[in-house]
């Protein structure tokens, strides 16, 4: 059972580069969340899809953050004009939504950005 | 507004010893999903439980269990005879609403340290 893969696992940048990252859910999961983790805080929310719709943003993802999902199936998030503030980890998630009931979310392994 | 308070911030145990991680949830709903996630220091999110607020029943799993208190609105969670790869972050989170468990509200989390 393959589950939430993300890449690259880590990303070095210079301030006002573009950099972008790759999530590739659990197969069947129709719906695909990022988040983002700054040291010693629990994981913000930052957008979400299900399959090729993005249903909500965040007001932490700012004009210079978009996110895809072509095709409903794994998704980029492109930070352009990086800033040190955005050094962070970037979480991606997947979850199989079928209905009323709660669905479980997946996590990959995360991004780490350094921004220098 | 839906919120997750995680009070403490670290707990450092000797192996075998038992320690609970508690948690304090805040939400209108009266349908609502309680996780915990844990995070080693590998980085990845690791799922351990959902809870369905009808559900008050406590729950075990090996060396885990939670206990969940709707009139405290809490979760806690305990671990049984603790062991060094028991050393992580753990979070406690909650979806936003009844309708929509889309994103999940983390609290600050606790970092568990079990020492040989």
């Amino acid at each position: 059972d393959t589950g939430v893969s993300q890449d690259p696992r880590h990303k070095i940048t210079k301030r006002g580069q573009n950099v972008t990252f790759r999530c590739d859910p659990i197969s069947e999961h129709n719906r695909l969340y990022w988040y983002r983790q700054t040291l010693g805080q629990g994981p913000e929310f930052l957008t979400y899809f299900q399959n090729e719709a993005q249903l909500e943003k965040s007001r932490l993802l700012s004009d210079r953050f978009s996110a895809e999902r072509p095709k409903g199936s794994f998704s980029t998030l492109e930070i352009q004009r990086t800033e040190q503030g955005d050094s962070a980890m970037y979480l991606c998630a997947s979850s199989l939504a079928t209905g009323p009931e709660g669905e479980t979310q997946y996590f990959g392994p995360g991004t780490r950005l350094l921004v220098l | 507004a839906q919120k997750v308070t995680q009070a403490q911030t670290e707990i450092s145990v000797v192996e075998k010893e038992d320690v609970t991680l508690d948690c304090v949830y805040e939400t209108r709903d009266t349908t609502y999903y309680l996780f915990w996630y844990k995070q080693p220091p590998s980085g990845e999110l690791v799922f351990l439980i959902r809870r369905n607020s009808f559900d008050e029943q406590n729950e075990i799993s090996g060396r885990y269990s939670w206990n969940f208190q709707k009139s405290t609105s809490s979760f806690n969670f305990t671990i049984t005879a603790s062991q060094v790869v028991d050393s992580a972050v753990y979070f406690c989170a909650l979806p936003p609403g009844s309708s929509n468990t889309g994103k999940l509200i983390f609290g600050q989390g606790t970092t568990l340290q079990v020492k040989p």
